[in-house]
């Protein structure tokens, strides 16, 4: 079955470093989504990626979708505190009709 | 709005206890979904339903039941509890299933079973 895969599973920064978050998938995606989850909270949708090769932001966050629609990036830049929590990347195939989310990266900002 | 409502927040349980999850959702979506969270595991669907009157399986079914009462509700039920299903879970709903929508969660029911 279809499979969404990220990496990498945590990671610690400085506050003020910057931080990518990758997910893969093992069959082409027709859109990918990104969500937040902050420690002892739930999940909060933040944005979706539709077409090949699209970039959006949100402020110090930058999302890319790759080109053959298997692959996705989130990048924060001059992480801060409160972007502290697990981003999860999350996708359908062609066919799909409920999300397949990845196992999540785990980010924690020391200051 | 107070979107995804899930009862309860907390629940123990007996080996062999059954029990009801309830989620409502009051933003007049079409699909709901519920998923189950594991230390290290993301996130993994149970059932999810794409429209009222329709329930499917996901990824891990087995020891689960669903119900789509109608628009508003989703339950998952436990028939015979086992410590395996220790987990948090959550609901969630979306406008619809196909297509791109995002997902708006409930805060979840975390579920402890000895």
């Amino acid at each position: 079955g279809q499979q969404v895969m990220q990496i990498p599973q945590y990671q610690h920064v400085q506050e003020g470093e910057d931080f990518t978050t990758y997910c893969n998938s093992s069959t082409t995606l027709s859109n990918i989504q990104w969500y937040k989850q902050r420690p002892g909270g739930h999940p909060v949708f933040l944005i979706q990626l539709v077409k090949s090769g699209e970039v959006k932001k949100q402020k110090r966050l930058t999302f890319q979708f790759g080109e053959a629609k298997k692959n996705s990036s989130l990048h924060i830049t001059a992480t801060q505190t409160t972007d502290v929590g697990t981003y999860f990347c999350a996708g359908k195939g062609q066919a799909g009709t409920a999300l397949i989310f990845g196992k999540g990266t785990t980010l924690s900002v020391s200051s | 709005n107070a979107g995804v409502t899930q009862t309860p927040k907390f629940q123990v349980l007996k080996t062999g206890q059954s029990m009801t999850l309830q989620c409502a959702q009051d933003m007049n979506h079409n699909s709901m979904y519920w998923y189950r969270q594991d230390p290290g595991m993301g996130l993994r669907l149970i059932y999810y339903s794409a429209s009222e009157g329709t329930t499917d399986k996901g990824e891990v079914p087995n020891g689960y039941n669903v119900s789509r009462l109608n628009k508003r509700e989703f339950s998952l039920r436990l028939e015979s509890a086992a410590p395996s299903q220790t987990s948090v879970y959550f609901c969630a709903s979306s406008a619809y299933s196909q297509g791109s929508y995002g997902y708006t969660f409930g805060s979840g029911t975390r579920l402890t079973v000895v």
